[in-house]
């Protein structure tokens, strides 16, 4: 089973900011937090990662509880391309590279 | 940079034929990289790891000899689906880092080639 959970689904509108929550309260202390997005029929597009402290870059930021156990990719200015299945991916510690997807929060923009 | 290739991007086969993806990092060299398979409306999931110069390893369930991986350069891994049945029609992706194991970076995938068999 996957070691995150997120919401199934959510709507968002164009223009606005999109908070996707993702919890992952049994991560190990070395585990990081990687965030995926697929769009329809492509393969998985990487966005960000972190450890303990909150990233940013130019897609989006994460940010991740002072206890590590849930975190919230935000995408700040959404907008229609940035309709897709977002995964919360924690990396398994024994088994580099090796990505375990779980269900994904499907995300739509309106207009 | 971190450019992640496969072909083809699909396939149409008929049922019996073995299908060959290929997977190509562009932009730098990978000894490992990673096979998935996801079907309609479910999530990827991990099907083997495939090492240059050496065998691939299997997540359970996965057949290795229906499922053929070489990996005989750092840049270039091939999955080639054998005798393909109808059940074998699923979408197939790669990923591959530039980074080794210790710096946490993350996977870049390619986009994906689906395979039909008829």
């Amino acid at each position: 089973d996957a070691k995150t959970t997120q919401p199934p689904s959510m709507d968002c509108a164009e223009g606005r900011a999109a908070n996707l929550p993702c919890n992952h309260s049994t991560i190990s202390g070395n585990e990081y937090v990687y965030w995926y997005r697929q769009i329809h029929s492509q393969g998985p597009q990487y966005i960000i990662h972190g450890l303990k402290n909150n990233e940013t870059n130019e897609m989006a930021s994460l940010i991740i509880t002072e206890d590590r156990k849930s975190s919230t990719l935000i995408l700040p200015h959404a907008t229609l391309r940035d309709t897709a299945v977002y995964y919360c991916i924690v990396s398994p510690t024994d088994s580099w590279g090796k990505l375990q997807f779980g269900a994904g929060t499907q995300v739509v923009v309106t207009p | 940079g971190a450019v992640v290739s496969q072909h083809p991007s699909w396939v149409i086969c008929k049922s019996g034929t073995s299908v060959k993806i290929e997977c190509r990092s562009l932009d730098f060299q990978a000894t490992t990289m990673f096979w998935y398979r996801q079907f309609p409306k479910q999530s990827l999931m991990l099907m083997a790891t495939s090492n240059e110069g050496s065998k691939a390893t299997y997540e359970q369930g996965v057949e290795k000899d229906k499922f053929l991986i070489n990996h005989a350069s750092l840049t270039l891994s091939t999955l080639t689906v054998t005798s393909a049945h109808p059940e074998d029609s699923s979408f197939y992706i790669c990923s591959a880092s530039p980074w080794g194991a210790a710096s946490n970076q993350p996977q870049h995938f390619g986009d994906g080639t689906r395979l039909s068999i008829l």
